[in-house]
């Protein structure tokens, strides 16, 4: 089946660690995004790339990073620098921009710091 | 830049009862606008969407909406309430011009009563 696939779907991390979330997709889509939710604020956009070998940041970039080296896989990185980390995080994708279809969303990935 | 206001954090009806999400937004363009569904713990899922064909749009599972440019509006309804319906429910939207970029309302959480 296409689809995105997130893992790991929960991850605990001591402060002071870096953790990666990874974020794999078989539908040929050329955008991704990273999103952020926490309850009551809806999704805010962490980082978004439309083609390989390129990214973008969003709204709230600080203390994360991304790379996007192949067209199927979006990697997410929460450094040490990210000081309130934990949350919900939401990896997608679209064919080529968002109004030409629709976000298509993994599962998620909660994070949470000891 | 373009934002989402959904009024009304948690919405409370009775199974067969009117369903009524509002969403105002603003935006200096033309925008596109959507509806998403989450479950528990899971992703996102697209109901509908505006990309400015017929202002009232209809969506999976019975959804639909209507855009008002007058009153900058996009609420979703459904006519009689199922408690398969019970979800968080978010608007977004985005400038034409930059399709890469949603951004989403702070979600409201319906609850279906028996």
């Amino acid at each position: 089946d296409g689809g995105i696939t997130q893992s790991p779907k929960y991850l605990f991390r001591k402060e002071g660690q870096n953790v990666t979330l990874s974020c794999e997709q078989n539908l040929n889509h050329d955008a991704m995004y990273w999103y952020r939710q926490d309850p009551g604020q809806g999704l805010r956009l962490i980082y978004y790339s439309q083609i390989v070998n390129d990214f973008q940041k969003g709204d709230i970039a600080e203390g994360y990073s991304v790379s996007r080296e192949k067209k199927e896989s979006f990697p997410l990185t929460v450094t040490s620098a990210q000081k309130n980390p934990t949350a919900f995080y939401l990896c997608a994708s679209s064919p080529q921009g968002i109004t030409t279809g629709e976000l298509f969303f993994g599962e998620g990935s909660r994070l949470t710091v000891l | 830049a373009q934002s989402v206001t959904q009024l009304g954090s948690h919405v409370s009806v009775s199974e067969g009862a009117l369903v009524l999400l509002r969403c105002n937004y603003s935006s200096s363009v033309p925008p596109y606008l959507f509806w998403y569904v989450q479950y528990p713990n899971q992703g996102l899922q697209l109901l509908l969407k505006y990309t400015s064909a017929a202002t009232l749009v209809k969506g999976i599972n019975g959804f639909e909406a209507e855009f008002k440019k007058s009153e900058t509006s996009f609420h979703l309804t459904k006519p009689s309430a199922h408690m398969s319906d019970a979800a968080e429910y978010f608007c977004a939207v985005t400038k034409r011009s930059n399709d890469y970029k949603l951004s989403f309302g702070a979600g409201t959480t319906v609850t279906v009563r028996a």
